[in-house]
């Protein structure tokens, strides 16, 4: 696995965008980047995965740099809901079962104020 | 669909005793995976399954014990519960692969006093 440094807490008012920083600088070229959020006391949810593209879906935004060794996930109009703790993931490449070993680190606690 | 069911949603153990956290999915899955969440901390990996018949350890398998019988469902078994296993449990499924998140469920919350 890919170490992940994320900043411990950040906050975001209400209807802005949110911009959560990942610095993963020892990935490998086939390491595929995970990013998932756990609301308090909820199972994690699974928002977006990217590998070297910019990728876009219903939830988020993820911006990889073009070395791969940061990327940012972004919540374009933050909404209270939103507050939950934001992981990064790096798994590593395993072959046929990568993406079967996640490791969660402490992640981001994001706090969308009114 | 009900996604992933976990059972139950809380339990209190003697210490010694021996139970088992049931875990089901119906989204035909190949991935399973079993975490530990302690207060404060983020999840870690006790075991994990590819497929049925496949399991393996993850980095906090001891006191702990899997099996894969059939694709939807993948139970843990506390051996002999103690006080250091307190914890919320998740079981998470997916397809497979590099190319999928995972679902989780709900958690278990066990207490062992």
């Amino acid at each position: 696995d890919a170490k992940t440094t994320q900043p411990t807490s950040m906050d975001c008012a209400e209807g802005r965008a949110a911009n959560l920083p990942c610095n993963h600088s020892t990935i490998s070229g086939n390491e595929y980047v995970y990013w998932y959020r756990q609301i308090h006391s909820q199972g994690p949810q699974y928002i977006i995965h990217g590998l070297k593209n910019n990728e876009t879906n219903e939830m988020a935004s993820l911006i990889i740099t073009e070395d791969r060794k940061s990327s940012t996930l972004i919540l374009p109009h933050a909404t209270l809901r939103d507050t939950a703790v934001y992981y990064c993931i790096a798994p590593g490449y395993l072959g046929e079962t990568s993406g079967s070993r996640l490791t969660f680190g402490e992640g981001t606690q994001l706090t969308v104020n009114p | 669909n009900a996604g992933v069911t976990q059972t139950p949603k809380f339990q209190v153990l003697k210490t010694g005793q021996s139970m088992t956290l049931q875990c089901a999915q119906d989204m035909n899955h190949e991935y399973m995976s079993w975490y530990r969440q302690d207060p404060g901390m983020g999840l870690r990996l006790i075991h994990y399954s590819v497929g049925a018949g496949i399991t393996d350890q993850g980095e906090v398998p001891n006191g702990y014990n899997v099996s894969r019988s059939t694709t939807e469902d993948f139970p843990l078994r506390l051996l002999s519960a103690a006080p250091s296993q307190t914890s919320v449990y998740f079981c998470a499924s997916s397809y497979g692969g590099r190319y999928y998140g995972y679902t989780f469920g709900s958690g278990t919350r066990l207490t062992v006093v």
